[in-house]
C-alpha cells in the first residue's frame, strides 16, 4: 500500500545537537511538507517542496533545514539553532488538486 | 491574527448526540480540508471541499462549505466514542499550495 513513512517515531536530542527526521513517500506525489504541532497551537508549516531540488520556507523555518534530492524523500534537520525543538513533527505529501496525506509523526524531545 | 478560526476549542457530548464544529476563514478559500487526529498520531483525511455550497458526507459525518467559500461546518450525527479525537480544518488559498490549519477542536464522546 502507498503511504508516507516517518522515522523514528520517538527521538531524543541533547542540547546543541543536530538531529534529522526522515520522511519517505511512495505515492509519487510532487509536493512534500513539514509541520510542527504544539499543544493548543495547531499545525505550523516549517518547510515545503513542490519539486525535486527546490524548497521554500514556511512560517517557522528558523532553526530547521531540509533537502529534496529525490522525489520520494524530504528529510528535516533540526539544528542547534532551534531553541525550542520539543514538539510533534508531521510530514505530508500532496498530489496536485487532491488532498494532503500525512505520516504518523515523530515526537522529538530535548533531554 | 489567525487566518483560520475553529470553534469550539473543545466539545464534550453524550454518545448518540449530534454536534457541529465550525471553521471560518478571513478570506475566500480555494480548498477546505477536514482531518481527524488521535493524540500522538498522524492526521486522517476526512473530506475536501472546493466549490461554494458543496456538501459531502461519509458515514455519519457531513461537511459543508458556504456559498461565499469562507466558512465550513463539520456535523456528526449520533456520535459514538470512536468519533473522539481532534478535528482540524485546513485551508488552501491557492497560493503555493500551502495548507494552513486551524487550532483544532478536541471532541470527547462519553458513553
Amino acid at each position: 500500500d502507498g503511504g508516507i513513512t516517518q522515522s523514528p517515531k520517538y527521538l531524543f536530542r541533547k542540547e546543541g545537537q543536530n538531529v534529522t527526521l526522515s520522511c519517505e513517500q511512495n505515492l509519487n506525489h510532487d509536493a512534500m511538507y513539514w509541520y510542527r504541532q504544539d499543544p493548543g497551537q495547531g499545525l505550523r508549516l516549517i518547510y515545503y517542496s513542490q519539486i525535486v531540488n527546490d524548497f521554500q520556507k514556511g512560517d517557522i523555518a528558523e532553526g530547521y533545514s531540509v533537502s529534496r534530492e529525490k522525489k520520494e524523500s524530504f528529510p528535516l534537520t533540526v539544528t542547534s539553532a532551534q531553541k525550542n525543538p520539543t514538539a510533534f513533527y508531521l510530514c505530508a505529501s500532496r498530489r496536485t488538486n487532491y488532498g494532503y496525506t500525512f505520516g504518523s509523526g515523530t515526537r522529538l524531545t530535548v533531554v | 491574527s489567525q487566518e483560520l478560526e475553529q470553534s469550539p476549542q473543545s466539545l464534550i457530548v453524550q454518545e448518540g448526540k449530534n454536534l457541529t464544529i465550525n471553521c471560518t476563514s478571513s478570506k475566500t478559500l480555494y480548498g477546505l480540508y477536514w482531518y481527524k487526529q488521535k493524540y500522538g498520531e498522524g492526521l486522517i483525511f476526512l473530506m475536501m471541499l472546493q466549490k461554494g455550497g458543496e456538501e459531502k458526507s461519509h458515514e455519519k459525518i457531513t461537511a459543508k462549505l458556504d456559498e461565499k467559500k469562507q466558512q465550513s461546518s463539520l456535523h456528526i450525527t449520533a456520535s459514538q466514542p470512536s468519533h473522539a479525537g481532534i478535528y482540524l480544518c485546513g485551508a488552501d488559498w491557492g497560493s503555493n499550495y500551502k495548507l494552513t490549519f486551524g487550532k483544532g477542536t478536541l471532541l470527547t464522546v462519553n458513553p
